[in-house]
């Protein structure tokens, strides 16, 4: 079965810094991708996806992210975090038809000033 | 625009209690989800529904029912067999279970609260 690892539930940075969020998945076959970002008390908004197409994927906000099949990982940038970055950052897969999304435990970011 | 809604936002349940949350779509889609979020979990699924009048069990379905005789609309009941029902409770849909490559939209969610 598939499933989702998000090294760090909280991650903090400075204004300006680099933001560097990290999933791993575990798929015997080609998975489909997401990152979700969540605020207080609202539901998840898709950042971006990664579906077979570029390795390396852009998503709203600035964020990016590069599937690499040899490290299964699908890690989420950004170059330079803005204080509304602070939120809740969810890696999910999907890798076969008929099952479900499956999320991580998720990722705090925190944007110090 | 479309998306989707779910009612009320917060609600308040008392003990033995069932209660039940309302989610509605008009985004067409097929398939529809309910998830729990709890801190430091993640989400974890509830129900399913690919087609209206069919729905199953996901990952923690003890102490939840739901319903399907619209595409639209999806609610979950939290009944008193619901031991620690707390939580966060967000409601999802998609297109179909063959389009799994667009993902998910997610309603704002319910903060549910047994005083």
């Amino acid at each position: 079965a598939q499933s989702v690892t998000q090294l760090g539930s909280h991650v903090s940075v400075s204004e300006g810094a680099l933001v560097l969020l990290r999933c791993n998945y575990s798929s015997s076959v080609p998975p489909y991708l997401f990152w979700y970002v969540q605020y207080p008390n609202q539901g998840l908004q898709l950042l971006l996806k990664y579906t077979s197409a570029a390795t390396l994927v852009k998503g709203i906000n600035g964020f990016e992210a590069e599937f690499k099949k040899s490290e299964t990982s699908f890690h989420l940038t950004k170059p330079s975090a803005h204080m509304s970055d602070a939120a809740e950052y969810f890696c999910a897969v999907i890798v076969e038809y008929g099952n479900k999304l499956v999320f991580g435990a998720g990722t705090i970011l925190r944007v110090k000033s | 625009d479309g998306g989707i809604t779910q009612s009320p936002k917060y609600l308040f349940r008392k003990e033995g209690q069932n209660v039940t949350l309302s989610c509605e779509q008009n985004l067409n889609h097929d398939a529809m989800y309910w998830y729990r979020q709890d801190p430091g979990q993640g989400l974890r699924l509830i129900y399913y529904s690919q087609i209206v009048n069919d729905f199953q069990k996901g990952d923690i379905a003890e102490g939840y029912s739901v319903s399907r005789e619209k595409k639209e609309s999806f609610p979950l009941t939290v009944t008193s067999a619901q031991k620690n029902p707390t939580a966060f409770y967000l409601c999802a849909s998609s297109i179909d279970e063959s389009r799994q490559e667009m993902g998910y939209t997610f309603g704002s969610g319910t903060r549910l609260t047994v005083v």
